[in-house]
């Protein structure tokens, strides 16, 4: 148990389909982050979010669109997606989000979105 | 453009054995150096932090060791048991940043 709850675990979607996942914490942190990870390529990072206010938009498509209603809860809606966004998709959060801070970031086990 | 190269991609050892993983960077100006181990199907759990003036961090069988100089560190594995299967990620972060740059993982295999 991570603290960090991702669901669904397992999304298979159309490309015309609308679906949102889902992220709630509950270790108290400020921050929070949502990441790409795709078979043999580093994790990158998509979204970060300091106490519900966005910080950082990573060139991410508008096809992902994410919204953080308050510190514990993070969402990120899927629109239109493409086959190349089959992916494992990663929320994680730390305490705050500075990395100097040497807060370590603490991740869920993911959702592995599926388009066919 | 900041990178994170590790090494070797996969590694297949026996259970008690240790082993060495590999991890050069390119992050400049360099603040800290991370290591997570990711099991099959689970999300990314955080080994070690050390920042540039540490040269080595231990968390159990787990030793991490830095060289800020060469921008190199490793870490290394002792008494392996099965259960230490798992990818290694290395992750160098930036000084005043936010983001952390992540390698592409070593895929560890402890057969018995």
């Amino acid at each position: 148990e991570t603290g960090v709850t991702q669901t669904p675990r397992h999304l298979v979607m159309g490309m015309t389909n609308k679906k949102s996942l889902k992220c709630e914490q509950h270790l108290g942190h400020n921050a929070m982050y949502w990441y790409k990870q795709s078979a043999k390529k580093p994790l990158e990072l998509m979204f970060v979010y300091s106490l519900e206010e966005r910080v950082e938009n990573n060139s991410v498509p508008s096809r992902f669109s994410p919204e953080c209603p308050n510190s514990s809860h993070l969402f990120l809606h899927l629109h239109t997606l493409q086959p190349e966004d089959s992916a494992l998709y990663l929320c994680a959060s730390s305490q705050d989000h500075w990395t100097e801070h040497l807060e370590p970031q603490h991740f869920g086990d993911g959702t592995r979105l599926s388009i066919l | 453009k900041n990178q994170v190269e590790q090494s070797p991609q996969s590694l297949i050892i026996l259970e008690g054995k240790n082993c060495t993983l590999q991890c050069n960077y390119t992050v400049s100006p360099f603040s800290n150096l991370r290591w997570y181990k990711q099991d099959t199907g689970r999300g990314p759990v955080s080994l070690t932090i050390m920042t540039f003036s540490e040269n080595t961090k231990s968390n159990g069988r787990y030793t991490a060791t830095l060289d800020a100089d060469t921008k190199q560190s490793s870490l290394h594995i002792t008494a392996s048991q099965l259960s230490d299967s798992a990818s290694y990620i290395c992750v160098a972060t930036g000084a005043g940043s936010y983001q952390l740059t992540f390698g592409k993982g070593t895929k560890l295999s402890v057969i018995p």
